[in-house]
């Protein structure tokens, strides 16, 4: 079955502490691993799409990295306005649909 | 530019009553799409659209009707509301299905059921 899966769950960091988030996958032929921000009572928005394993792609204080079966959400010298969930989606399968994570609630606190 | 507008925001039904959640996209985008997001699951996806007329069905489309007479407009509608439909609704939309920038989401409809 198809599935991404998303951890932890929830991650508490004090300001300036850098980690990471892990989305694990296995998804029948992956035609891209997305990643998305999720504001409290918003809209995900779209971070970065990764296509092969190797790939990176960065932005700001975040860079997202993906292998054959996992992709890792680094988050380096993280502020307060860091704080949301971070969202994993890939897509392939046999409906060539996203399939979402559960997501991990990061907190940053000053 | 507006994006992706959902309406309502907020919403309250009796089990057994109908609604339709509006969204509308100004970006001409082809592809639009529902999700429902509910506590410890993923987005799941409910229906979907390539276009203007085409619709199709996703992971949980039991108990919700779509259509899409224009490229701007994808109503999603509850035939007959029961309370395991109390969820979080979001509209997506991009370019293509295939899109590699992500979806455009909208802010969500809360809806629940009682």
């Amino acid at each position: 079955e198809d599935q991404v899966t998303q951890s932890p769950e929830a991650l508490r960091l004090q300001e300036g502490e850098s980690s990471s988030l892990n989305c694990s996958y296995t998804v029948s032929g992956l035609r891209g691993l997305f990643w998305y921000r999720q504001d409290p009572g918003k809209g995900p928005e779209f971070l970065f799409t990764l296509y092969s394993a190797g790939e990176e792609k960065e932005k700001e204080r975040l860079k997202a990295t993906l292998t054959k079966k996992e992709s890792f959400l680094h988050i380096t010298a993280p502020k307060p306005e860091d704080s949301a969930t971070y969202l994993c989606a890939g897509r392939g399968g046999a409906t060539n649909k996203l399939i979402f994570g559960t997501g991990t609630l990061l907190a940053v606190q000053p | 530019n507006a994006g992706v507008t959902q309406t309502p925001k907020f919403q309250v039904l009796k089990t057994g009553q109908s609604m339709t959640l509006q969204c509308a996209q100004d970006m001409n985008h082809e592809y639009m799409s529902w999700y429902r997001q509910d506590p410890g699951m993923g987005l799941r996806l409910i229906h979907y659209s390539v276009g203007a007329g085409i619709t199709d069905q996703g992971e949980v489309p039991n108990g919700y009707n779509v259509s899409r007479s224009t490229t701007e407009d994808f109503p999603l509608r509850l035939l007959s509301a029961a309370p395991s439909q109390t969820s979080v609704y979001f509209c997506a939309s991009s370019r293509e299905a295939a899109e590699p920038y992500g979806y455009t989401f909208g802010s969500g409809t809360r809806l629940t059921v009682v």
